[in-house]
């Protein structure tokens, strides 16, 4: 199985500023048609997770765009440009390249 | 709209079976990938199963044997049948549109289920 490893497990953030988290799987994403098979999600507080970049770097419909993903192999980022109130939750990556899918363990991210 | 409405979360003893729904609107459930992925109490998400658009199913390791995963075209709605359930299986199951290949688009807001003697 593929394992995903996220960072940090917490990042507490001020509005208005910029918030970077780390994922990274033990083998590549990348597939021979050059797409990384890597998903961002994030799960605000009593919600399900929604989707908010594919393929890596592709935002989903209706995602701002102070967020951006970047990354290639086995090595991401998902960035959020200026925080605001509403990003805080838990964000996840997940790799959709082979079953089972994986996920990280999650990134906690809250206002300071 | 894309909908995804899951039923069927109780609260069952260690050996039980349940049967979860997961109604879908907006879409077709036989023209995409559809997957059921867990969250245990306070922790992360765990993918359960998927089934094709042709038919064909994949579990994780985890449920393998104990777990199947169905759909009713004509009710346009997924399920998953749950049976020699575990403690370890308490969990909040979502429906997901996507499997491997495809994103997770679009989740339901999930069903509880509580195994306990």
């Amino acid at each position: 199985d593929i394992v995903m490893t996220q960072s940090p497990l917490s990042l507490p953030v001020t509005p208005g500023e910029p918030a970077s988290i780390s994922c990274r799987s033990s083998q590549s994403l990348l597939d021979s048609d050059g797409y990384n098979f890597l998903d961002w999600f994030l799960q605000r507080p009593g919600q399900s997770p929604q989707l908010l970049i594919y393929l890596g770097s592709h935002r989903a419909s209706g995602v701002p765009d102070r967020f951006r993903g970047s990354g290639s192999g086995t090595d991401f980022t998902l960035e959020i440009s200026r925080v605001e109130a509403e990003d805080v939750g838990v964000y996840y990556c997940m790799q959709n390249l082979q079953t089972p899918l994986t996920f990280g363990g999650g990134t906690k991210v809250e206002i300071k | 709209e894309v909908q995804l409405v899951e039923s069927g979360g109780d609260w069952v003893q260690p050996g039980g079976s349940l049967r979860l729904s997961c109604a879908a609107s907006g879409f077709t459930v036989s023209n995409y990938y559809m997957s059921w992925v867990r969250q245990f109490p306070g922790k992360g998400l765990d993918w359960v199963s998927v089934i094709y658009t042709r038919g064909s199913t994949l579990y994780a390791a985890s449920v393998k044997g104990r777990f199947t995963i169905s759909r009713d075209s004509s009710k346009n709605t997924l399920y998953l049948h749950m049976n020699s359930l575990r403690t370890e299986d308490t969990a909040v199951y979502f429906c997901a549109r996507g499997g491997n290949g495809t994103t997770l688009d679009s989740w339901g807001r999930g069903t509880l289920v509580t195994v306990s003697s």
